[in-house]
């Protein structure tokens, strides 16, 4: 089956940096995305790999290892308005999106 | 260019009622997905339209849900008649790279 792996929720500190990470097994592969997502909004893209190695963004950085199904996403420098759901997600070989359950990030002062 | 649009952004309807949720996806994009966050869960796929066929609407809950792309261009989801496990957050989404998403439908079943 298909399957996508990240903690539940983490918890960190204002100024610090996080990693969140998230292993897949899925048919196929087409790509990986991050999502962030607040409450009861729809889910905004910051990243997508594709290729193996470290895509920096600003504050967010987001990694991907294909031969270990693994990706991570890092943020630097939080700010308390990081706080929210960080979903990864999967593109198959259907390009259908196969999502994670979410990283509930918890951010405090 | 722009977005993913959908609408309504918010809907409240009673339990056996009928609500229809629109998408309009970029222009040119031909595939077209719709996905559900029911609250506290995550996203689940609903279906995929290539134009204005249903490629893969193995997500569908059941037949009280019909999506349509007449022209390939806007879709609709229609609940009809709504149970109140229908509440969530609806997600239309069209295809470049990343996928573009819609800002959602808050339906709401009381």
């Amino acid at each position: 089956g298909q399957n996508i792996d990240q903690p539940t929720e983490m918890t960190a500190t204002e100024g610090a940096i996080v990693q969140i990470n998230c292993t897949y097994q899925t048919s196929g592969f087409n790509g990986l995305f991050w999502y962030q997502q607040h409450a009861g909004e729809a889910p905004t893209f910051l990243s997508y790999n594709v290729l193996d190695g470290l895509e920096e963004k600003g504050r967010f950085s987001s990694f991907l290892s294909r031969s270990k199904g693994y990706s991570y996403l890092l943020l630097k420098e939080l700010q308390m308005k990081d706080s929210a759901s960080y979903l990864c997600a999967v593109l198959d070989s259907n390009y259908q999106l196969i999502w994670g359950a979410g990283t509930k990030l918890i951010i405090k002062p | 260019e722009a977005g993913v649009t959908q609408f309504p952004s918010h809907s409240v309807i009673e339990k056996g009622q009928t609500v229809t949720l629109r998408c309009d996806p970029i222009s040119g994009h031909d595939n077209l997905y719709w996905y559900r966050r029911v609250m506290g869960k995550e996203i689940k796929f609903l279906l995929h339209f290539v134009k204005e066929s249903k490629q893969d609407e193995s997500g569908m809950p059941n037949n009280r849900f019909l999506a349509e792309r007449t022209g390939g261009t806007y879709s609709t989801l229609k609940v009809q008649p709504a149970e109140l496990e229908d509440s969530g957050v609806y997600f239309c989404a069209s295809r470049g790279s990343p996928l573009h998403f819609g800002n959602g439908t808050r339906l709401t079943v009381t």
